[in-house]
């Protein structure tokens, strides 16, 4: 079955609002990741966590690999924010990472 | 910051024909990897290679080989491509001792 569970599938924000996104993990996970996909296609590393909680800017993500997920928090969202976000979790041992199905964030004026 | 460069970026292959995707590190990483990402759906992976001819298959490894006989360079091959093959293909490196995963711009493949 499916090891990353990502939730919404879709998310619509108006400008200067936020929210969170999330990731649930059936095994557990050694180490996170998460993209942006922009409109280009092209995917952006936003953040590398083994644990606890990373904050860059607007964005902030934290890791429980005990509680098996990790959230992405994006606060007062701004029209460069659209995109689809992706988490990618690594179960260890295989430099493997199992990418979740994204969640498709759109940010209205 | 490491650059993953993709050639062609987007490409069109009648079915039958073979087709050959590139992948290039401006750095010296150990390994690297070929996925595919089809719409609606994360990205599935084709292909690792922890080094120089030291490949191992992903979770979709059929209809595909690779190539790596420089450590800079990684290769995708489709031999007699499939109308199904169609997709866009991304390159990553992974930057070090985690899996840490850099991605490159992707090439959209169509087979007619």
């Amino acid at each position: 079955g499916d090891q990353v569970e990502q939730s919404p599938s879709a998310l619509s924000l108006h400008e200067g609002t936020g929210s969170a996104l999330r990731c649930n993990f059936t095994t557990t996970m050694r180490a996170v990741q998460w993209f942006q996909q922009n409109s280009r296609g092209s995917l952006i590393n936003l953040f590398y966590l083994a644990s606890g909680t990373k904050e860059n800017g607007r964005l902030k993500s934290t890791f429980n690999s005990k509680e098996s997920y990790s959230t992405l928090h994006i606060r007062d969202a701004q029209l460069e924010d659209s995109g689809t976000y992706f988490c990618a979790a690594e179960a260890g041992g295989n430099e493997k990472i199992t990418f979740g199905a994204g969640t498709k964030l759109t940010i209205k004026p | 910051d490491m650059k993953v460069t993709q050639m062609p970026r987007y490409l069109i292959k009648r079915m039958g024909e073979n087709v050959l995707l590139e992948c290039g590190q401006d750095m010296s990483h150990e390994t690297m990897y070929w996925y595919r990402q089809d719409p609606g759906l994360g990205l599935q992976l084709i292909y690792i290679s922890y080094d120089v001819d030291s490949n191992s298959e992903g979770d979709i490894p059929k209809g595909y080989r690779v190539s790596r006989k420089k450590r800079e360079h990684f290769s995708l091959i489709l031999d007699s491509a499939k109308t199904n093959q169609t997709s866009v293909y991304f390159c990553a490196v992974d930057r070090g001792l985690r899996a840490e995963q850099f991605f490159g711009p992707g090439t959209r493949l169509t087979v007619l």
